[in-house]
C-alpha cells in the first residue's frame, strides 16, 4: 500500500524551512528519501531504519518514528537547488522492495 | 555514488512493434534490479523486481508477457515492451541494488517511450 505524503506541494522563499511528512498504514522496516528534478532520475538523499533514528545531510535532515509509522523530511534554510519533487519510499521488511509515496513538489523561489 | 545507465534515453516507436530498454550498473554488481514506470507528475510505480539468473517477480496488474524482463548478469537487466501501444507511452526507470542490506537504490536516468 502506497505511503501518504503531505503536503502535495509547497512554495518557499530561499532561506525558509519546510517539513514533508510520509505516513504508512503498515509497520515499516525502513524509509528512503529521494529527490527528483524534472525529466531526471530520482537522487538518493538518505535511508532511515527502524529504531527511531534521525539523519542529516547538509541542511536536509529526516526522522523516523516507527511507532507512528511515519517519517519527516526537514528542509532547513532552503536553497534554490532544493527545488524538485521529493519521494519517500517505504520498505516493510528487509527485502529491498520500495513502495513510493505520491511525492511532494517543492519550489524554492529567490 | 554508484552509476547506473539506461539506453536508450528516449525512443519513439510505432504501435505494434517491440522496444528493448537496457539498464546497466557501471561500477558495482547489482544483485537486484527494479523496473519502474512513471507517468507525468506522478509517483514511481514498481513494475517488477529482477534478480540475476532468475525469473522476474511482477507486481500485481503488470502483464509479464507484455513487459519481458531479463537479468542475465550482475550488471545488466533489460526490459522489452512487446507489441507496444500508445498507452504504453511513459517514462521507464530502472534502479539497481547491491543486495544484502538496507542500501539505497541507484536509479538510472530513465527512458522516455513514445508509441505512435
Amino acid at each position: 500500500q502506497q505511503p501518504v505524503q503531505s503536503p502535495q506541494a509547497v512554495i518557499l522563499r530561499e532561506g525558509e524551512d519546510a517539513v514533508i511528512n510520509c505516513s504508512s498504514s503498515k509497520a515499516l522496516y525502513s524509509v528512503h528519501w529521494y529527490r527528483q528534478k524534472h525529466g531526471e532520475a530520482p537522487v538518493f538523499l538518505m535511508i532511515l531504519l527502524k529504531g527511531g533514528e534521525q539523519k542529516g545531510h547538509d541542511k536536509i535532515s529526516a526522522s523516523f518514528n516507527e511507532k507512528k509509522q511515519q517519517s519527516s523530511l526537514y528542509l532547513t534554510a532552503s536553497q534554490l537547488s532544493y527545488s524538485g519533487t521529493y519521494f519517500c519510499g517505504t520498505e516493510k521488511a528487509a527485502g529491498n522492495k520500495l513502495t513510493f509515496g505520491g511525492g511532494t513538489r517543492v519550489l524554492v523561489k529567490p | 555514488g554508484a552509476v547506473v545507465s539506461q539506453h536508450p534515453s528516449w525512443v519513439i516507436c510505432k504501435s505494434g512493434t517491440s522496444v528493448k530498454i537496457e539498464c546497466r550498473s557501471l561500477d558495482f554488481q547489482a544483485t537486484t534490479m527494479f523496473w519502474y514506470r512513471q507517468f507525468p507528475k506522478q509517483s514511481l510505480m514498481l513494475m517488477a523486481t529482477s534478480n540475476e539468473g532468475s525469473k522476474a517477480t511482477y507486481e500485481q496488474g503488470v502483464e509479464k508477457d507484455k513487459f519481458l524482463i531479463n537479468h542475465a548478469s550482475l550488471t545488466l537487466s533489460t526490459l522489452t515492451v512487446t507489441s507496444a501501444h500508445p498507452e504504453d507511452s511513459s517514462f521507464y526507470i530502472c534502479s539497481a541494488h547491491r543486495g544484502g542490506g538496507p542500501y539505497e537504490q541507484y536509479f538510472g536516468p530513465g527512458t522516455r517511450l513514445t508509441v505512435t
